[in-house]
């Protein structure tokens, strides 16, 4: 089976850094994407991690430990627009895009 | 930067009707799928769609879902007989081609079954 767990909720203050963490036991693995997505909208592409390692774009940064199953999203300099879900998802191995998603992390940023 | 197309935002209908959600992906993309977002849960997967043919499917795929390319621009997600458990955001994406890093996606339609 397939199983991606993310906190439910975070709240941060604006200006500050959080850590969103997602673990995941897939049958298969090819990358693992982080997306965000405001209330009754699209998901919309943060970041993509296939290798060990952080990926920096900006603001937000990825990490990624495929022995550990493991991942995490970093987001600096917290805005208010920031607040938002987060969505962890693995890509299968199955050639076609197949993507798992988590739950999501509802990020609150207060002023 | 080139969006994905989807009508209508919104869909109310009654419980056994036929419903039919629209999508026009983006215009050189070759790989179209289907996601599914019920109030409150996580996105699941549908249906990938590639050369006019289903790819791959998930179980809530089954008999009452199809999909169709009618034509060169327009990908279609019809339910035959709509049961309230299919009230959901149905989300389309597209992709260039599998080495594509994302997806991109579409923004929604709500279908709402009565």
């Amino acid at each position: 089976g397939q199983n991606i767990d993310q906190p439910t909720e975070m709240t941060a203050t604006e200006g500050a850094i959080v850590q969103i963490n997602c673990t995941y036991q897939t049958s298969g693995f090819n990358g693992l994407f982080w997306y965000q997505q405001h209330a009754g909208e699209a998901p919309t592409f943060l970041s993509y991690n296939v290798l060990d390692g952080l990926e920096e774009k900006g603001r937000f940064s990825s990490f990624l430990s495929r022995s550990k199953g493991y991942s995490y999203l970093l987001l600096k300099e917290l805005q208010m627009k920031d607040s938002a879900s987060y969505l962890c998802a693995v890509r299968m191995n199955t050639g076609f895009q197949k993507l798992v998603f988590g739950t999501g992390t509802r990020l609150l940023v207060s002023p | 930067e080139p969006e994905v197309t989807q009508t209508p935002s919104h869909q109310v209908t009654q419980m056994g009707q036929e419903v039919i959600l629209r999508c026009v992906p983006i215009s050189n993309h070759l790989y179209f799928y289907w996601y599914r977002q019920i109030l409150g849960q996580k996105v699941e997967f549908l249906v990938s769609f590639y050369n006019n043919e289903i790819s791959e499917k998930s179980e809530i795929f089954d008999d009452q879902f199809s999909v169709e390319r009618p034509d060169g621009s327009n990908f279609t997600l019809k339910i035959r007989s709509t049961k309230l458990e299919d009230s959901a955001m149905y989300f389309c994406a597209s992709s260039p081609g599998t080495s594509e890093k994302k997806l991109f996606f579409g923004s929604g339609t709500q279908l709402s079954v009565l």
